[in-house]
């Protein structure tokens, strides 16, 4: 299994509402990561989990949450969120030793637009 | 000057020609190399990585790494209406840095039947 599955595929939500992403995987990578990517973009990276600790933070507003309960499973808490926040949100994952960590592998992504 | 520069395109081909894309870059400690393919509303898929200098071959894609020129590519053989997608050029420096990739902004690529 080679896959990154992401819920919901598409997310509508008020500025004032709480709402999460979730991410699994099952092919036993330890580093999980959250994208970014706005239209005509690259991706941005937001967080990575190594060996579900928060390794990297890119400055992201608190706004964003990320969790991590267990190896194969990745959240992202939102609350208060602004319109500029709507973007697809990725997640990815890889193995977490020596150079395999630049192999990322992508989900599908979910498009959330905040109203 | 961006880290990574990518030609946005778009990139408009006849079915069966071959593609070159291209990915310049300005920090010479880059080690990593790797190519996605984005289809529409998709998440990116990995295409080719490649470890310092040198070619790598699969199937129609060719991925070429020059460091002494700072420049990687990557090639498509008998173009298909398939492969009509954006590809993203990206890289990291050395495992330490724990995943970070620094992306190109993506070649928009459209191949015509």
């Amino acid at each position: 299994d080679t896959e990154v599955t992401q819920t919901p595929k598409h997310l509508v939500m008020g500025m004032t509402n709480k709402k999460s992403l979730k991410c699994e995987q099952h092919m036993g990578h330890r580093a999980m990561y959250w994208y970014k990517q706005k239209a005509k973009k690259p991706p941005e990276l937001m967080f990575v989990y190594s060996y579900e600790k928060l390794s990297i933070n890119e400055s992201v507003p608190s706004r964003f949450s990320p969790e991590c309960p267990n190896s194969s499973l990745l959240n992202l808490h939102l609350h208060a969120l602004q319109p500029e926040d709507s973007a697809l949100y990725l997640c990815a994952s890889s193995q977490a030793s020596g150079r395999i960590y630049n192999e990322q592998f992508f989900g599908p992504g979910t498009r959330l637009t905040v109203l | 000057q961006k880290e990574v520069e990518q030609d946005p395109g778009p990139l408009s081909v006849p079915e069966g020609a071959i593609v070159s894309l291209n990915c310049t870059y300005s920090n010479s400690a880059f080690q990593y190399f790797m190519w996605y393919r984005q289809y529409s509303r998709k998440g990116p898929e990995l295409l080719m990585y490649t470890y310092s200098s040198g070619n790598k071959e699969d199937g129609r894609f060719t991925a070429q790494v020059d460091k002494s020129s700072k420049y990687i590519s990557l090639f498509i053989r008998d173009s298909q209406p398939s492969d009509s997608a954006t590809y993203l050029c990206a890289m990291s420096l050395s495992y330490n840095q724990g995943g970070k990739l620094i992306f190109g902004q993506g070649t928009e690529l459209s191949v015509k039947p």
